[in-house]
């Protein structure tokens, strides 16, 4: 089946610092990536979607300043998380289908700390 | 809009069991229906997947049916393992949209 890593897997910042993370497609050509947040035994919130050399569409409620999403090429997509606080602190999933496909296939996720 | 709603966990059984979670949609035109399973400290992974009334996924044992005519798409297994242990999630997608994600089901199985 279709691959996603996430990297890194695991991230402890300091307050006030930047985050990137990466989400990458290893088998295929992921035309749309999408990213979502998801708080400890909840389900997982929708934060942006994004196309290859296209701006990310975010949800409402999301911070397109604070959330910086890229997705230059069709294997890489990167969300960095700017001036990171510990209500920043959470599970980050990305997500990548190729055209039209229905099947989004899930990153390993990585888990955000702020101190 | 798009719903999913499922049976709220935690869901505790012995091995072996008969497992049923049920899930049921609210959608405009015509969903494709996904069980999603996460393991601790995971990702999702898709464990199966209905594009259309009537067809059953299938994957590891499990089972659903897409049921239009009561809008369910309700996951079953025979015989579950402790391996099984995780947190399963409903969701529907309507032509290539975004996932509409149920709040998730908790399954622990004691040995």
């Amino acid at each position: 089946g279709a691959v996603v890593s996430q990297h890194p897997s695991r991230v402890i910042c300091k307050s006030g610092t930047s985050v990137k993370i990466e989400c990458r497609s290893l088998d295929f050509q992921a035309t749309t990536m999408f990213w979502y947040r998801q708080f400890p035994k909840q389900s997982l919130m929708l934060m942006a979607t994004s196309n290859e050399g296209s701006k990310a569409t975010y949800e409402q409620g999301v911070e397109k300043d604070k959330f910086l999403i890229n997705h230059a090429s069709l294997t890489l997509s990167t969300l960095t998380v700017t001036s990171a606080h510990p209500e920043d602190s959470s599970f980050y999933i990305c997500s990548a289908r190729w055209a039209d496909q229905e099947t989004q296939y899930f990153g390993p996720g990585t888990r955000l700390l702020v101190l | 809009g798009n719903s999913v709603t499922q049976m709220e966990g935690p869901v505790t059984l012995s091995e072996e069991a008969f497992l049923t979670i049920n899930c049921t949609y609210t959608a405009t035109g015509y969903p494709s229906l996904f069980w999603y399973v996460q393991y601790p400290g995971e990702g999702l992974q898709l464990l199966l997947k209905a594009t259309k009334a009537d067809d059953k996924g299938s994957n590891k044992g499990f089972e659903a049916t897409y049921r239009k005519e009561t809008t369910s798409f309700h996951l079953e297994k025979g015989s579950v393992q402790v391996s099984d242990s995780a947190v399963y999630f409903c969701a529907l997608t309507v032509r290539s949209d975004k996932i509409i994600f149920g709040k998730g089901t908790r399954l622990h199985i004691l040995p």
